[in-house]
C-alpha cells in the first residue's frame, strides 16, 4: 500500500489558519489523496479529497504539490471543534474504496 | 450526502457469547464494505473486505472463523464476533463507497464492544 507521513501532533490557536502537511513520495499517478478526521469514540469524518488540482469545500482546502509527492490540508479558521486526529490517506486504483490508515496528526486547538 | 450507519452503537456481552454488528449504507448501494477495528489511542486497523454476494476477504492475522462477515444485500453488511473474549473488546467501524475510484468513502459512527 502507498504510504503517507504526517507529523504526530500540531497545535493551533482558535480562529487562526492551520496547515496540516502530508508527504506521499511514492504516490502513483492514479492515487487519490483523502483526508479524514476523527474525534474520540466516533468514526472518521470525511474532510476532502483530490487527485491533482487543489480542492476547496465548506470544511477545508486541499493544496496538492505539483509533483504530487506532498499535500497540505488547510483549515482557514480553526475552531475548538476542529480538534481531532487528521488522517491523510491514499486510495489506489483497483483497491475498491479500501483505505489504509496511518497514525495521523493530532491537532490541538487552543482557545 | 451519503451516510453509513452502524448498529448498535455500543454493546456489552459475556465472554463466550457471540455478538452481531450491522453496517448499512442508507442512501446508496455498496457492493463493497470494509470493517476496521480500533483500540484506544491507536489508529484504525483494516480487518476485512465485505463483498456483496460472495465471501469476505480477510487481512493477514484476522481470524475468519472468529469474525464472521455477511454481506447479504447491497446496503447491509454484518460482522459477528463469535465466542467473544475480553481481548475482542474494541471499537469496530465500517466504511462503504460507491461510484468508482475517486469517489467519497464514508464511515459509520462506530460500535463499541465490551466483553466481560
Amino acid at each position: 500500500d502507498a504510504k503517507t507521513t504526517q507529523p504526530n501532533s500540531m497545535e493551533s490557536n482558535e480562529e487562526e489558519p492551520v496547515h496540516l502537511p502530508c508527504n506521499h513520495s511514492t504516490i502513483s499517478g492514479t492515487d487519490y489523496i483523502h483526508w479524514y478526521r476523527q474525534l474520540p469514540s466516533q468514526g472518521p469524518e470525511y474532510v476532502i479529497h483530490g487527485l491533482t488540482s487543489n480542492v476547496n469545500n465548506r470544511m477545508a482546502s486541499l493544496a496538492i504539490a505539483e509533483d504530487r509527492k506532498s499535500s497540505t490540508l488547510i483549515l482557514h479558521r480553526a475552531t475548538l471543534r476542529d480538534a481531532a486526529v487528521y488522517y491523510c490517506i491514499l486510495s489506489e486504483r483497483g483497491s475498491n474504496y479500501k483505505l489504509t490508515f496511518g497514525k495521523g496528526t493530532l491537532l490541538t486547538v487552543n482557545p | 450526502g451519503a451516510v453509513v450507519s452502524q448498529h448498535p452503537s455500543w454493546v456489552i456481552c459475556k465472554s463466550g457469547t457471540s455478538v452481531k454488528i450491522e453496517c448499512r449504507s442508507l442512501d446508496f448501494q455498496a457492493t463493497t464494505m470494509f470493517w476496521y477495528r480500533q483500540f484506544p489511542k491507536q489508529s484504525l486497523m483494516l480487518m476485512a473486505t465485505s463483498n456483496e454476494g460472495s465471501k469476505a476477504t480477510y487481512e493477514q492475522g484476522v481470524e475468519k472463523d472468529k469474525f464472521l462477515i455477511n454481506h447479504a444485500s447491497l446496503t447491509l453488511s454484518t460482522l459477528t464476533v463469535t465466542s467473544a473474549h475480553p481481548e475482542d473488546s474494541s471499537f469496530y467501524i465500517c466504511s462503504a463507497g460507491s461510484g468508482g475510484h475517486g469517489n467519497t468513502i464514508y464511515f459509520g459512527e462506530g460500535s463499541w464492544l465490551t466483553v466481560v
